[in-house]
């Protein structure tokens, strides 16, 4: 168990529609990344946030965005799927200082758009 | 990011050590070499990492060329439970940097 945790662990919806993946980091990482899998792409960096901010931006498509809040949770916001959208998606985090130099993966979110 | 260069797949039957290798020739005074694995079905797990020296810990060591050009992942004796996707990237000490995935090497073990 990495202590990030991720929901949904799956998740069916259709196309056009709108989804949120949410993560919760380790306790006491201040940074979460986003990383989208899909069987053809491998993992694709999409985002990172850092005490709740917008650190670095990967391959992170415009009708995705996300947040991390306050309280350091994280989600990501799907809109207008496409069935390219369907994959497992990651979430990471990570603190800063020596230990920090390294990322700790959630179980990842099954999103299949149909 | 530097990039790493590593094979695409490689076998190893149980029991044995096993040599993964990773080439970073524009590899910064700065970067780290990480390793991570991903097995199936689950999310990315930390392996082990360093910078100029050589590094053990319970799941494998990692020797670093003198150059820091190149690196290896030793798994003294690999189980069927290794056989994953292994991945070496190099970070840049400190926060606000993202990790970025190549393809890794497929590491298949065999009974």
């Amino acid at each position: 168990d990495s202590g990030v945790t991720q929901t949904p662990k799956h998740l069916i919806t259709a196309t056009g529609q709108r989804v949120t993946l949410r993560c919760s980091p380790r306790s006491g990482d201040l940074s979460v990344y986003w990383y989208q899998q899909s069987l053809d792409q491998g993992l694709q960096f999409l985002i990172q946030y850092y005490n709740g901010e917008e650190r670095a931006k990967g391959n992170i498509l415009e009708r995705f965005s996300a947040q991390q809040f306050p309280d350091l949770h994280s989600e990501l916001n799907l809109s207008s799927l496409e069935l390219g959208d369907s994959a497992l998606y990651f979430c990471a985090s990570s603190t800063t200082g020596v230990r920090g130099n390294t990322i700790y993966f959630g179980e990842g979110s099954w999103l299949t758009v149909v | 990011d530097a990039k790493t260069t590593q094979p695409n797949s490689m076998e190893s039957n149980e029991e044995e050590p096993v040599h993964l290798p990773c080439n970073h020739s524009t590899i910064s005074g700065t970067d780290y070499i990480h390793w991570y694995r991903q097995l199936p079905s689950q999310g990315p797990e930390y392996v082990i990492h360093g910078l100029t020296s050589n590094v053990n810990n319970r799941m494998a060591s990692l020797a670093i060329a003198e150059d820091r050009k190149s690196s290896t992942l030793i798994l003294h004796r690999a189980t069927l439970r290794d056989a994953a996707v292994y991945y070496c990237i190099l970070r840049v000490w400190g926060y606000g940097q993202n990790f970025v995935f190549g393809p890794g090497t497929r590491l298949s073990v065999l009974p």
